[in-house]
Parts: C-alpha cells; sequence; structure tokens
C-alpha cells in the first residue's frame, strides 16, 4: 500500500527558508515522478515542480524558479521540498503527489510565513 | 503556460442530480487531462485521467469526455459524500496547471 507522509507544521519568519519532506512506503521509490504542490488558504491549487529520483535532474515551475529546491535521498525514500526568501504569499498547504498522474498524495504541510 | 479555464466556479445541487463541470484549455492537451475531488482540509483524489478513464475503484457516476481544448465531468446522480470541490489538471506541458476549482453544494 501505498503511503507518502509528509513532515509537520512549520512556522516561519519572512525571508527565511522551510524543507518539507515527503517519505515514500509501498513501491519503487525511484523510478516515480514525485511533485509539490500548494494550496493558499480558501485557494486553488499550484504546481511547483517534481523530480525523479532516478533522473535526480528536477523541474520547476518558472514562478518558482530560484526559490525553490526539490531534492530526493533514495537511501531513505524521502522528497524534500526546500522554498527559500518565504513572504506571507507563501503560507499555505503543501503537497507532495506521486507520478504523472497525482494519484496518491501527502496528508499536506502546513506553512505559516508571519512576522 | 497553458491556462485552465473551470465553470462553473461553484453550484448548488441536490442528491440525485446530474451535474456536469467543464474545463477549457488555452491549447490543445490532447488527451492529458484530470479531475480531482477535495474535501475540507483533506488533499485531492484522483478520480478521472486521460480525459475519461476512472481511476481504480472510483464509482461508475463519475465520468469525463473530451479531447483537445474542451473537456466535461459529470456525476450522474449526486450522492451525498460528493459535496466536494474538484478540479481540473493538464499534464500535457509544463507547467503543470490546475483549473480554478468547482465546489459543489447542497
Amino acid at each position: 500500500q501505498v503511503q507518502l507522509v509528509q513532515s509537520g507544521a512549520e512556522m516561519k519568519k519572512p525571508g527565511s527558508s522551510v524543507k518539507v519532506s515527503c517519505k515514500a512506503s509501498g513501491g519503487a521509490f525511484s523510478r516515480y515522478i514525485y511533485s509539490w504542490v500548494r494550496q493558499a488558504p480558501g485557494q486553488g491549487l499550484e504546481w511547483m515542480g517534481r523530480i525523479t529520483p532516478i533522473f535526480a535532474a528536477p523541474n520547476y515551475a518558472q514562478k518558482f524558479q530560484g526559490r525553490v529546491t526539490i531534492l530526493a535521498d533514495e537511501s531513505t525514500s524521502t522528497v524534500y521540498m526546500e522554498l527559500s526568501s518565504l513572504r506571507s504569499e507563501d503560507t499555505a498547504v503543501y503537497y507532495c503527489a506521486r507520478g504523472d498522474l497525482f494519484d496518491y498524495w501527502g496528508q499536506g504541510t502546513l506553512v505559516t510565513v508571519s512576522s | 503556460d497553458i491556462q485552465m479555464t473551470q465553470s462553473p466556479s461553484s453550484l448548488s445541487a441536490s442528491v440525485g442530480d446530474r451535474v456536469t463541470i467543464t474545463c477549457q484549455a488555452s491549447q490543445d492537451i490532447r488527451k492529458y487531462l484530470s479531475w480531482y475531488q477535495q474535501k475540507l482540509g483533506k488533499a485531492p483524489k484522483l478520480l478521472i485521467f486521460d480525459a475519461s478513464n476512472l481511476d481504480t475503484g472510483v464509482p461508475s457516476r463519475f465520468s469525463g469526455s473530451g479531447s483537445g481544448t474542451d473537456f466535461t465531468f459529470t456525476i450522474s446522480s449526486l450522492q451525498p459524500e460528493d459535496f466536494a470541490t474538484y478540479y481540473c489538471l493538464q499534464y500535457d506541458n509544463f507547467p503543470r496547471t490546475f483549473g480554478q476549482g468547482t465546489k459543489v453544494e447542497i
């Protein structure tokens, strides 16, 4: 049974960085695509980028280029998303999702950016 | 970026009603569109992929159609557990882009 378990909620100051983890179990970790999608309070879904661990090279949405880093640790079956230069507009629930079809999702991680 | 225009943004319906949601892409995305259901405080759930294929375990009252730029999602007979927000997603091009969502309310 595939499961994606994300790290816990974070409170951050503007200008700082946050790193969210997503640990996968129940599948062949390295062969799948893992995406990060965020959802601001009361808003829709926004794709940030993705990685396939076996290839390592991530693909980022232009909007987040230079601020987001997605990486994968095959030894722990964990994908990470780091977002830097945080601002209040980055307050959102951040989800990891597996595959090109996003057929499995993590439970979400609330990141709150506030001074 | 491909813009996904989803409509309506919300609708009110009753149990047993037929519900239809549309998604229009700003350019040809062939068949590469999926539909998701999201309940309050939960992660989205995949319902349909490749425009018309039901994911495993998804009830047959859900269906999808379309190709190119125009797509339709239908719930043939709305059930109490179907009250949620629905999103389309195009996965033909990068960046992946979602529709704005349709909230289905009682």
